[in-house]
């Protein structure tokens, strides 16, 4: 079975600085999908990031960035020029590649908050 | 907008009761996914649709059961309600569910379920 830990459970961070949200995994497969998932106030799970496991090159979308070390079974999300709107919790999630199912399994999240 | 749709957005109800929680995926989606969040489990996987069949379960107790309808929508049905019930119920949906690398997951707003 995998299992994602976060181990920080909170986070601050001061507005236009960057942060870095850590995640490890456990996994005995060798392909599958990370994803960082964001839940602001009002509850709603949106997509941050997505990777998969047998891409080499970190995925980036604009200010978001991950580290994604395959050996070390590690996924970690760096936020750039961090915004107000940015405070929320976030949620490292996998994925199976199996081909049974594509069940997400999450982390227990962190929340992040970005300090004016 | 995630293009998820679930109704209703709140339900406050009594132990022992019954409820049906409502989703409808994005256009061209064919799985549909349940989780529950709660404070002390987090984010769990309950049950996952592929077209109108159950693919994956996760921890879905035996109170509670849920159907993907042939116009793709999806039930889940919770019956002999306990206040440990009390959670963020989501819908999420995704094009085909096999773990394929188009199976990024999108979720719906939630429905929050209180028991009383």
């Amino acid at each position: 079975a995998q299992t994602v830990t976060q181990s920080q459970p909170e986070m601050s961070v001061q507005e236009a600085e960057t942060v870095t949200l850590s995640c490890t995994y456990d996994t005995s497969e060798n392909n599958y999908y990370l994803f960082w998932y964001k839940q602001p106030p009002s509850r709603q799970m949106i997509l941050v990031i997505r990777q998969e496991a047998y891409k080499q090159q970190n995925a980036t979308e604009n200010r978001f960035s991950v580290n994604f070390q395959k050996a070390a079974k590690s996924f970690s999300l760096k936020i750039s020029d961090s915004q107000l709107g940015d405070t929320a919790m976030y949620f490292c999630a996998f994925m199976t590649n199996t081909g049974a199912n594509s069940k997400l399994t999450f982390g227990k999240g962190i929340t992040l908050s970005v300090r004016p | 907008d995630s293009g998820v749709t679930q109704t209703p957005k709140h339900l406050i109800t009594a132990t022992g009761q019954r409820v049906t929680l409502r989703c409808s995926p994005r256009s061209g989606d064919l799985s549909v996914y349940w989780y529950q969040q709660s404070l002390d489990q987090g984010l769990q996987f309950l049950i996952q649709y592929y077209n109108g069949e159950e693919r994956a379960k996760g921890n879905i107790l035996e109170r509670f059961s849920a159907q993907q309808f042939p116009d793709l929508h999806s039930e889940l049905n919770l019956s002999s309600l306990e206040l440990g019930d009390s959670a963020l119920y989501f819908c999420a949906s995704s094009v085909v569910g096999s773990g394929a690398h188009t199976d990024t997951q999108y979720f719906g707003p939630g429905t929050r379920l209180t028991v009383l």
